[in-house]
């Protein structure tokens, strides 16, 4: 059984261009959470979401990020208008509702 | 608002058992404890989880004192591959949001 996967592994973008995160949650996982690791902290909650909903999107910048979860494929993190203070590891983790959650291997985004 | 205060860091040798504590004084009858870990440059990996008993399971177990005011991951032979951040957090059931501290880096030398 696979875990949660989650690509690319590694971005590099200009200031100004857009990110996109993939993940892809455990098989009969049916919610996605997203979580970013800035340098030197400690993880923060993003956004929580299930099949084509926003369950929680507070912990979501205002502006620039947004989140989906299609009915069909991966949930995505886009990062649009990128700045070098978006530069950290971004995890989702998936589980069965209100179950345990388990993590992803990350996303390195590096703003230049 | 910190929940669970855990030592900053700590040694341990090789083979031999690690004792992590925890402690959440502040804990309510429906808060789970939890334990992560996050090896260098990966994702967190959850460990183990309990209400009030304590619990086993194929990583390591989990000691709750009666008063549920604290609590002590073990990790019964230690590995060089344990060497991680250790995160206990406390989690109420049905909320979604897991509130990640600084954690105790377990450093694990041969």
């Amino acid at each position: 059984n696979a875990g949660v996967m989650q690509n690319p592994r590694h971005l590099v973008r200009r200031r100004g261009q857009e990110a996109r995160l993939r993940c892809s949650p455990m098989k009969g996982h049916s919610h996605v959470y997203w979580y970013r690791q800035l340098p030197e902290e400690g993880l923060k909650f993003m956004v929580y979401l299930q099949k084509e909903n926003i369950i929680d999107e507070s912990g979501m910048p205002k502006e620039r990020f947004s989140a989906e979860f299609p009915k069909e494929g991966p949930s995505i993190l886009r990062i649009q208008q990128v700045v070098r203070g978006d530069s950290a590891a971004y995890f989702c983790a998936s589980s069965p509702p209100m179950e345990t959650q388990y993590f992803g291997p990350g996303t390195r985004l590096l703003v230049l | 608002d910190a929940k669970t205060t855990q030592p900053t860091s700590m040694d341990c040798a090789e083979g031999r058992a690690a004792n992590l504590p925890c402690n959440h004084s502040t804990i309510s009858g429906n808060e789970y404890v939890y334990w992560y870990r996050q090896i260098h440059s990966q994702g967190p990996q959850y460990i183990i989880h309990g209400l009030k008993n304590n619990e086993t399971n194929e990583m390591a177990s989990l000691i709750i004192t009666e008063d549920r005011k604290s609590s002590t991951l073990i990790l019964p032979h230690a590995t060089l591959r344990d060497t991680a951040v250790y995160y206990c957090i406390v989690r109420v059931a049905g909320d979604y949001k897991l509130s990640f501290g600084a954690g105790t880096t377990v450093t694990v030398r041969a």
